[in-house]
């Protein structure tokens, strides 16, 4: 069974400050994914990574897939309040037919 | 551009009673699909998926079951509800190694 790990569970810090958050697993994926949950809502993607190695930015938000595609960070700088969230990972199994979920890190960004 | 729609967004049924979710996706043609439950602000498990009209993948042994009678429209049945089968049921579709979330349902089994 392939599974995904994600650290920290929960992180509350205050606006500005910087953050990373981490997927971890035993298993190589053909491809990871980051999405942004808000209560009672459903994911929203972030990015998808696909190479070994790659680096994406979005705006304050920088992703990083291990170079063995077995794990992947979020760094997060100059965190702001709208960036609370829960942040999963999700790792792509089958050649894309499915996907695993990490159980998530839950963010609070205090004003 | 792509579209899915889930619905409805809560429900509450009694213990013993059917379910019937349905989600369907626009603008695009034989997408993969899935159903996935959430527990309280944690992960997701995947249920079913489906890569075509009547193919579906079972991931866990449940009192649930999924159809795909049409290209685009993916349904999540229970004959009779139990009282673990409360939770959030996410609709997705699948491509390009990502996948796209419907709005979920807020299923209460009372």
């Amino acid at each position: 069974t392939q599974l995904l790990e994600q650290s920290p569970q929960f992180l509350s810090i205050q606006e500005g400050e910087n953050l990373t958050v981490y997927c971890n697993s035993s298993s190589v994926f053909s491809s990871l994914q980051w999405y942004r949950q808000e209560p009672g809502e459903g994911p929203v993607l972030l990015v998808t990574v696909v190479t070994g190695g790659e680096v994406k930015k979005l705006k304050r938000l920088t992703f990083q897939f291990g170079d063995a595609r077995k794990d992947s960070s979020l760094h997060i700088t100059a965190a702001q309040p709208g960036d609370t969230g829960l942040y999963l990972c999700a790792g792509a199994r089958n050649y894309g037919q499915n996907f695993v979920f990490g159980p998530g890190t839950r963010l609070s960004v205090l004003p | 551009s792509q579209t899915i729609h889930q619905w409805p967004a809560t429900l509450v049924q009694p213990v013993g009673s059917p379910l019937s979710l349905e989600c369907t996706v626009e603008g695009t043609s034989n997408p993969n699909l899935y159903w996935y439950r959430q527990a309280a602000g944690r992960g997701l498990q995947l249920l079913f998926y489906s890569v075509g009209i009547g193919q579906i993948s079972s991931e866990v042994p449940q009192n649930l079951s999924a159809s795909r009678p049409q290209d685009r429209q993916f349904i999540l049945s229970s004959k009779k509800l139990l009282l673990s089968d409360s939770g959030f049921y996410l609709c997705a579709w699948g491509a390009m190694g990502s996948a796209f979330f419907g709005q979920g349902t807020r299923l209460t089994v009372v």
